[in-house]
């Protein structure tokens, strides 16, 4: 299946500062990338989806202006956490969606991370 | 809003079978997916269901009712290396874009 990596895979910021992820489609063009957070024991929240040249279309309650989501290429999206405060700290996982995958537009996800702020 | 419901935990027998249900209501369902997440690990696809039956791939299978709004995973041949957590995942179809909403996640632990 279509390759998804992020970098880096684990940080760990003191409050205030910003912190950026990658998240790279290795072997594919992938037009639309998602962000998705995920606390411990807890099951993936959506985000944002990151349209390539375009917006980032957020869900309710995620702040537009903290986690900011640039979208420049067909192979990379990047989020940046700003202004960083502990309650920020979580596991962030992107996934991409492969347009040449068969019958159904499968979301392929990175590897993940993990954001600790102290 | 969407609401996507399974158990939180269950426990099984190496070599036993476990089915796990997910419920939801949601708005422009357009497919459900089922993904196995191991700790600290992004999800890894296991199954896709649109049409209401039974999607069988080796020792997973899947189940859909669109009309009852359910799901199920059954595994089979429980192997330790099944202890995960599994995601019921809802494609809606919005604006143009198929987001995916996931679940509460059941996490399996296996016993010998």
């Amino acid at each position: 299946g279509a390759v998804v990596s992020q970098h880096p895979s684990w940080v760990i910021c003191k409050s205030g500062t910003s912190v950026k992820i990658e998240c790279r489609s290795l072997d594919f063009q992938a037009t639309t990338m998602f962000w998705y957070r995920q606390f411990p024991k807890q099951s993936l929240m959506l985000m944002a989806t990151s349209n390539e040249g375009s917006k980032a279309t957020y869900e309710q309650g995620v702040e537009k202006d903290k986690f900011l989501i640039n979208h420049a290429s067909l192979t990379l999206s990047t989020l940046t956490v700003t202004s960083a405060h502990p309650e920020d700290s979580s596991f962030y996982i992107c996934s991409a969606r492969d347009l040449g995958t068969p019958i159904y537009n499968e979301q392929f996800f990175g590897p993940g991370t993990r954001l600790t702020v102290l | 809003g969407q609401n996507i419901d399974q158990p939180t935990e269950m426990t099984a027998t190496e070599g036993a079978i476990v089915q796990i249900n997910c419920t939801y209501q949601t708005s422009g369902f357009n497919g459900l997916f089922w993904y196995q997440q191991h700790a600290g690990e992004a999800p890894t696809f296991l199954s896709y269901n649109v049409l209401d039956g039974l999607e069988e791939k080796g020792r997973f299978s899947s189940f859909l009712s669109r009309s009852k709004g359910y799901s199920y995973l059954l595994l089979k041949e429980l192997q330790m290396k099944d202890s995960a957590s599994y995601l019921c995942a809802v494609r809606l179809y919005q604006t143009g874009a198929n987001n995916l909403f996931f679940g509460t996640g059941t996490r399996l632990t296996v016993i010998p």
